[in-house]
């Protein structure tokens, strides 16, 4: 059974400190790993996909790393407005199925 | 711009009342998905579709059903609100991996 674990559950910044976001996961075969943010009363929101052990992506203060048991997303000198819950979700490559596993998310506020 | 939307956006309903939740998407994907979302328990799966006239069970999808009649909708009905149905309702699209997510549908089962 695929599983997720994200850690910490919350975490709490000063404007401008630095921090990482872990993202534990089994699967048989990783199709896929997700980033997603989702802020309060909305859905989530697309962020990255990494495929493969070694791959990065980037956006805006937002680096996701991949290795072959976790994903890190790192926030670098993060602002108030990245205060968001961060989810990450897995795709197993078995099956052909489109269906992945979500972790129960981590939840982020930066304060000022 | 492409985009999904629920309806309605909240929700208050009684115990043992049909309820039908509307999902829209204009992305032309192929794959839709509905999800709850609870406190503790984060994303679950309801049900989810590959095209017209595909199903599918998830996880969790005692009480509910679905039908997918063409691309762009996935309605899902609760035959008999019960009150564990309380929640947060998110449907998604996806053409291939990253999904895209509706803005929810609060549902209240009193």
């Amino acid at each position: 059974e695929d599983q997720v674990t994200q850690s910490p559950e919350a975490l709490r910044l000063q404007e401008g400190e630095s921090s990482s976001l872990n993202c534990s996961y089994t699967v048989s075969g990783l199709r896929g790993l997700f980033w997603y943010r989702q802020d309060p009363g909305k859905g989530p929101e697309f962020l990255f996909t990494l495929y493969s052990a070694g791959e990065e992506k980037e956006k805006e203060r937002l680096k996701a790393t991949l290795t072959k048991k976790e994903s890190f997303l790192h926030i670098t000198a993060p602002k108030p407005e990245d205060s968001a819950t961060y989810l990450c979700a897995v795709q197993a490559a078995s099956g052909g199925s489109y269906i992945p596993t979500f972790g129960r998310g981590t939840s982020l506020i930066v304060h000022p | 711009d492409a985009e999904i939307t629920q309806s309605p956006r909240h929700k208050i309903t009684e115990t043992g009342r049909q309820v039908t939740l509307a999902c829209h998407q204009t992305w032309n994907h192929n794959n839709m998905f509905w999800y709850r979302q609870d406190l503790g328990h984060g994303l679950r799966l309801i049900h989810y579709s590959y095209g017209v006239q595909d199903t599918n069970k998830g996880e969790v999808s005692d009480g509910y059903s679905v039908s997918r009649s063409n691309t762009e909708d996935l309605p899902l009905t609760l035959e008999s609100a019960a009150s564990s149905q309380t929640s947060v309702y998110f449907c998604a699209s996806s053409g291939g991996d990253e999904q895209y997510f509706g803005p929810g549908t609060r549902l209240t089962v009193t």
